[in-house]
């Protein structure tokens, strides 16, 4: 089955940097990738996602990437700010439609540094 | 708007003592619904999933069980709990194609 492992366990960026956490999958049938964001002791929040017919996308301060011949997809924030901090889960599933059978990473904390 | 609501929001059980939680959803018709485990500080694991009343299908084993009384109702239960089933979980549906979650129950087996 599919594998997703997600490199950085902590990231601990600037208040203004960017921060960028990397993901990378094993099943090449694998389309679509989501991010989600867990706050200390809360649920998980849908931050962004991409599928695989296109490389880039782009929402407001977020920029996902996709590199399917690495097999190989980040997150990355731009202009931290304080709020960004949470653990960031990567995720990949076969189905083009829909979220089911998500394979998610063990989570990137990211410590927002004033 | 969908609302999706879990229930309890927190359990402090025994070991070997039953256990029901719960989860509806509203404002949304027929929906895909799915219980997720996260362990203490790890990832989150799919338990089951269900696309219609009555019926579900089981992910991983981990002595659980699931059921699907309402087309907006989601039950994860056990008859028996052991301490390897503390954890978070996580009621979740699909809406187009994005997985949302529920607010979660954290669970703690002693």
């Amino acid at each position: 089955g599919e594998k997703v492992e997600q490199h950085e366990s902590t990231l601990s960026v600037r208040e203004g940097d960017s921060a960028v956490i990397n993901c990378t999958y094993t099943d090449t049938a694998s389309s679509y990738f989501p991010w989600y964001k867990q706050e200390a002791g809360k649920s998980l929040h849908f931050v962004i996602d991409i599928r695989s017919n296109v490389d880039r996308k782009q929402s407001q301060r977020l920029i996902v990437l996709l590199d399917k011949k690495a097999k190989r997809f980040s997150l990355h924030i731009t202009a931290t700010q304080p709020e960004d901090s949470a653990i960031y889960f990567c995720a990949a599933s076969p189905y083009t439609e829909g979220a089911d059978r998500l394979t998610f990473g063990k989570g990137t904390q990211l410590i927002i540094q004033p | 708007a969908q609302t999706i609501h879990q229930w309890p929001v927190a359990e402090i059980k025994a070991v070997g003592s039953p256990l029901s939680l719960g989860c509806t959803i509203k404002g949304k018709s027929s929906p895909n619904l799915y219980w997720y485990w996260q362990a203490t500080g790890g990832t989150l694991q799919q338990l089951f999933y269900s696309i219609t009343v009555g019926q579900v299908e089981s992910v991983v084993q981990l002595n659980l069980s699931a059921s699907r009384p309402k087309d907006d109702q989601f039950i994860l239960s056990t008859e028996k709990l052991l301490l390897s089933h503390s954890g978070f979980y996580l009621c979740a549906w699909t809406s187009a194609e994005t997985l949302y979650f529920g607010s979660g129950t954290r669970l703690t087996v002693l």
